[in-house]
């Protein structure tokens, strides 16, 4: 079955970077585009961006422009998600997840998300 | 980027009771594009409706989803105690997705 694992939880101060993966199984990885979603401590749902896994391409939120990198390697089916310039309210649950949707040139990109990683929690505080 | 405004905040009900839950948009969104999700405490988003209408796999049927252009509604016809969670919608235009901020459903 489709499975997404993600990264253990992480503790960073404010300044530092924090690197989440995800480990994809059970579907051929670089057919679905990877998205990327955060929720602070009793807050809601914050899309952050997608990454293409087959070209690397990427989009990202205009929020987190300049401070998001999503990259992919394909040989371990995995997709990371780094965030730099850490503040306290970047201390949030990151997950990541993927579903069906309309295929772009070979890629499905998702109209909704049907699998979610269970969550990496990071902890931004000094 | 279309916003997405769900009301009410929090909703309080008792179960067997019927629960009807808004999400409006800032712009006209495809029904195709729009789904709704439940969270529980501690857990990953589950989806719930994709297509404004169309359930998910092994969704229950007291779940029903209608609208189009700017007004979306989740209804759950009668509510159960495992239904009392956080639900959001989201949609998904021009390669970009948001979410609604939530309704809580809570026993009365």
């Amino acid at each position: 079955q489709v499975q997404l694992v993600q990264s253990g939880v992480e503790v960073k101060k404010p300044g530092a970077s924090v690197k989440v993966s995800c480990r994809a199984s059970g579907y051929t990885f670089t057919d679905y585009y990877m998205y990327w979603v955060r929720q602070a401590p009793g807050q809601g749902l914050e899309w952050m961006g997608w990454i293409n896994p087959k070209s690397g391409g990427t989009n990202y939120a205009q929020r987190f422009q300049g401070r998001v990198t999503m990259t992919r390697d394909t040989s371990i089916t995995t997709a990371y998600m780094e965030l730099s310039r850490l503040r306290s309210d970047d201390t949030a649950v990151y997950y990541c997840c993927m579903g069906p949707g309309e295929r772009i040139f070979g890629v499905v990109r998702a109209y909704y998300m049907d699998v979610w990683g269970k969550g990496t929690t990071v902890t931004v505080s000094s | 980027e279309i916003v997405l405004t769900q009301s009410p905040g929090t909703l309080s009900l008792s179960p067997g009771e019927r629960a009807t839950l808004s999400c409006r948009a800032s712009q006209s969104v495809s029904s195709k594009y729009l789904a709704w999700y439940q969270q529980k405490p501690g857990q990953a988003p589950r989806l719930l409706i994709y297509g404004a209408s169309t359930r998910a796999t092994g969704i229950p049927d007291r779940f029903s989803g209608s609208g189009s252009g700017t007004d979306f509604t989740l209804t759950i016809s009668r509510l159960e105690s495992e239904d009392f969670a956080v639900y959001y919608c989201q949609q998904y235009g021009s390669s970009l997705y948001t979410f609604g901020q939530g309704t809580k459903l809570e026993i009365k």
